[in-house]
């Protein structure tokens, strides 16, 4: 079945620093892969998403390359700041019967310090 | 332009006891999910809806728990006889039909469960 493993945190980078948060899948077929963002007392929100092979999903200065070869869908920031502190999610969609059945990881947690 | 909406936020209850959670989507969006997420855990599929259609069910989704969508609009989440293993929050999703965004799935803030 399909599966995502992402990075365990917590995460912790000084202001500006630049940031990876690495995640793989396991998937038949071609999911799309998505990027979610939970912040404190919020629920979840797309960040971005890539629908194909090497496409970049990119989003409020965060960006992820959807790479076959590798099933990998690692999150980047090349500067981070204090407010993007907040639990990150990979997943994957399953189309399934019309739907799209989503698969998430465990969730990796940023803290940004200044 | 609201979001989807979840009633209660909150609730606590006694072991043994049934719960009802409502979820409203967003208006117009035909593709309902739910979803069950445990502390320091990610989301977890338990059911999806297509207008009031119940197309998949996952094995997580035990005899307690029954879920409906009666005109295709709002949703509800019964979960009988509660367990402590109950306790968690459940994530209501909706999606606009496939046509438009075949993929994209917009959140609520939960209801969150706490099983005494």
């Amino acid at each position: 079945g399909n599966s995502v493993t992402q990075m365990e945190g917590p995460v912790t980078l000084s202001e500006e620093a630049f940031l990876t948060i690495n995640c793989t899948y396991t998937a038949t077929g071609y999911p799309s892969l998505f990027w979610y963002v939970q912040y404190p007392g919020e629920g979840l929100q797309l960040l971005l998403k890539a629908t194909k092979a090497d496409d970049k999903g990119s989003n409020k200065g965060f960006e992820a390359t959807y790479r076959k070869e590798t099933t990998s869908f690692h999150l980047e920031k090349g500067s981070v700041q204090v407010s993007d502190s907040a639990v990150y999610f990979c997943a994957l969609g399953g189309i399934t019967g019309g739907g799209n059945k989503l698969t998430f990881g465990t969730g990796t947690q940023l803290k940004v310090e200044l | 332009d609201t979001g989807v909406s979840q009633d209660p936020r909150h609730k606590i209850t006694k072991r043994g006891q049934n719960v009802t959670f409502r979820c409203d989507p967003i208006s117009e969006h035909n593709r309902l999910y739910w979803y069950r997420q445990t502390l320091g855990q990610g989301p977890e599929f338990l059911t999806y809806f297509q207008n009031e259609a119940q197309l998949e069910k996952s094995r997580l989704l035990s005899d307690r728990f029954s879920a409906e969508r009666p005109k295709g609009s709002f949703s509800t989440l019964e979960i009988q006889r509660t367990e402590q293993g109950d306790s968690a929050m459940y994530l209501c999703a909706s999606s606009p039909p496939f046509r438009v965004s075949y993929n994209e799935q917009f959140f609520g803030p939960g209801t969150r469960l706490t099983v005494l």
